[in-house]
Parts: structure tokens; sequence; C-alpha cells
């Protein structure tokens, strides 16, 4: 089966510019994840999806970070006016059961490295 | 509060020797508990996982992991070490059926030859 697609990889952009990436899950897995990695430490949840309803977003700096997953399956992370601190690497994640004991499976991120 | 620790940022070890990485969880029941392997540039690729049954579960690549539940502990071992075994290592749990996956800061590991 087809993986976690996520694009750009890289993205370099000057702050208080906007970014977006996007995420396509694996095909019929109804929960999606967005991670935040900063360099030096784990994964943080950003904003979790069941379908195409939000589940928990309580770590979403709302001020600035925004997400939509539209017909339940593809999803975009939007990140405007974007600040120093947001540089990290952007991960996007999906199963089939929400909290499940099989795990995730996770996209190759995308690098964001903000000027 | 409920955490994840991974007591060591950098492990070195040489190559063909074993290897042990320390996992520890805070939380009153058996969490669901995983250890996944990222590689520089790349996603997060799972090892192994363990949720319920026998207590040494086995892995890809050749990994192992032990769950000790009086020491709230999951430690990732593999006999002899390969060069491209050089990595970041994730421990991460699920508390509860239908949370979220939480990951600790990740060891380090680097191979010397």
């Amino acid at each position: 089966e087809a993986g976690v697609a996520q694009s750009p990889r890289y993205k370099i952009i000057e702050k208080r510019q906007s970014v977006a990436f996007w995420c396509n899950p694996i095909s019929g897995h109804a929960t999606l994840y967005w991670y935040q990695q900063i360099l030096g430490q784990g994964p943080k949840l950003l904003i979790q999806f069941q379908n195409n309803g939000v589940v928990d977003d309580s770590q979403l700096p709302k001020d600035r970070f925004s997400a939509e997953r539209l017909k339940g399956v593809d999803s975009t992370l939007k990140i405007q006016p974007a600040k120093l601190e947001d540089s990290a690497v952007y991960l996007c994640a999906s199963s089939s059961i929400r909290g499940n004991r099989y795990g995730y499976t996770f996209g190759s991120g995308t690098r964001l490295t903000v000027v | 509060a409920q955490s994840v620790t991974q007591p060591d940022i950098h492990i070195t070890v040489s190559e063909g020797a074993s290897l042990e990485l320390r996992c520890n969880y805070s939380y009153g029941a058996t969490p669901y508990l995983f250890w996944y392997v990222q590689s520089p540039g790349q996603g997060l690729q799972l090892l192994l996982k363990y949720f319920s049954g026998d207590t040494l579960v086995q892995g890809i690549k050749g990994f192992e992991a032990e769950f000790k539940r009086s020491q709230s502990s999951f430690n990732l071992r593999k006999p002899s070490v390969h060069w491209s075994d050089a990595a970041e290592y994730f421990c991460a749990v699920i508390m509860e059926y239908g949370n979220k996956l939480v990951f600790g800061a990740g060891t380090i590991l680097r191979v010397k030859s």
C-alpha cells in the first residue's frame, strides 16, 4: 500500500510570511494527525482529525496555525504569519482507528526553516 | 502528568556491540508502547509495539524490546549493532485507547567502526 504522502519536502520562508503543507494519508485511514518536531525534541501533536472533524487541537497555536481536512481525505496545515520558532519538521501521520494499538504510519515530513 | 522519558540523549556503540536504549513512562495502567526510528531527513518508521501478552516483543531489523510493568519501562535492545542502525530512536506511548501518541525526546545512536 502507498504510504503517507507529504509536500513540499523543504520550505524556507521569511518571518511573517505564510506557508502551507499538504498531506495525503493512507487510503481508508479515518484518522489523520499533524505533528511538529523541533530539532532535538520528540514530535508533538498539533491536531488530530477523525474523518473531517477535529478531535484534538489543544496544542495548536490557533492565532497563527490552521488546518483542515476536506472530505475526510487530504489535509492542509497552514501557518500565517510564521515566526522564527516555527522552524521545525512537520509530520503527518494516519491510522485506521484513533489511538489504536497498531500505531500510526508517518510521512517523510516537511522541513520548514523560518529566517 | 503522563509522560515518556528517554534518559539518554546520545549513545555511542561500536559496530558489533550490543545496544540497549532506555524508556520509562509515567501512567497508572499499561499503555500501548512503541519504538520508532528516524534516519536523517526521513519520517518515523515503526520498529515494534507492545499492547499485551508476551512482554518480550520482536521487531524489524533485529530489534527487540522488553516491557517491565514493575519498572514502567520498555527498553529497546539489539544484540549486534550495524553501522546502518545509526539514527534517532523514539519511544512513544498511547496512554488509553483513543488517546494520542506521545513521544519521548529521543535518543541519538552513533555507531563507531
